[in-house]
């Protein structure tokens, strides 16, 4: 079955500490992953793919074909972080099977 | 540039009416989607289109229908609204080459069924 999995619903940190947002999958192929972020009263939009091994607004995410995980992580959150994040997978012609999300909640 | 526009924003509906999203983008995107997103279920995958003329169903086609007369819009029709279709609605687009991927999303609409 094609599934993504995102365990926590909320995860609240403090500004300026260690931020992982956890994302596991459930895929037979070759996987495409991605995370998407919607920011208040805004678009959902995308933050980064794995397959561009890119480091946008601090995140990163590593592609753990072992662990089949996909986890989003940033060293120092920040206020502006405060967000709905979700990861999803491509089952084919970008067709994403999404999770359920997790809001991030950084406190000043 | 626009990017992917939908509408209406907001829509409420009574049981058995019809009604028509549109979903618009000038990206000339080749693959175009809709999604459902209700609460705690995150996105699902309702049709998707690979280009000018072709139809797919996704995970929730139940009770939809989508048409892609042109490459730059992608229709989704309610036949007879029920109340299980009360949810946000969200288009995305997406272009054709696999460096490029990733989506660019409408702003939603929200369609209330009673």
């Amino acid at each position: 079955a094609q599934r993504v999995t995102q365990p926590e619903k909320l995860l609240s940190v403090f500004k300026g500490a260690p931020v992982e947002l956890k994302c596991n999958y459930s895929y037979s192929g070759s996987p495409e992953l991605f995370w998407y972020v919607q920011y208040s009263r805004q678009r959902l939009q995308l933050l980064l793919r794995h397959i561009s091994r890119e480091s946008i607004k601090g995140f990163t995410a590593d592609l753990n074909k072992g662990e089949t995980s996909f986890h989003l992580k940033k060293p120092f959150a920040q206020e502006e972080d405060s967000a709905m994040y979700y990861c999803a997978l491509n089952t084919g012609f970008q067709k994403l099977v999404f999770g359920t999300g997790t809001r991030l909640l950084v406190s000043p | 540039n626009a990017g992917v526009t939908q509408t209406p924003k907001f829509r409420v509906l009574k049981t058995g009416q019809s009604m028509t999203l549109l979903c618009a983008q000038d990206m000339n995107h080749e693959y175009m989607y809709w999604y459902r997103q209700d609460p705690g279920m995150g996105l699902r995958l309702i049709h998707y289109s690979v280009g000018e003329g072709t139809t797919a169903k996704g995970e929730v086609p139940d009770g939809y229908n989508v048409s892609r007369l042109k490459k730059q819009n992608f229709l989704l029709g309610l036949e007879s609204a029920a109340p299980s279709q009360t949810s946000v609605y969200f288009c995305a687009s997406s272009p054709e080459d696999r460096s490029n991927y990733g989506y660019t999303f409408g702003s939603g609409t929200r369609l209330t069924v009673v």
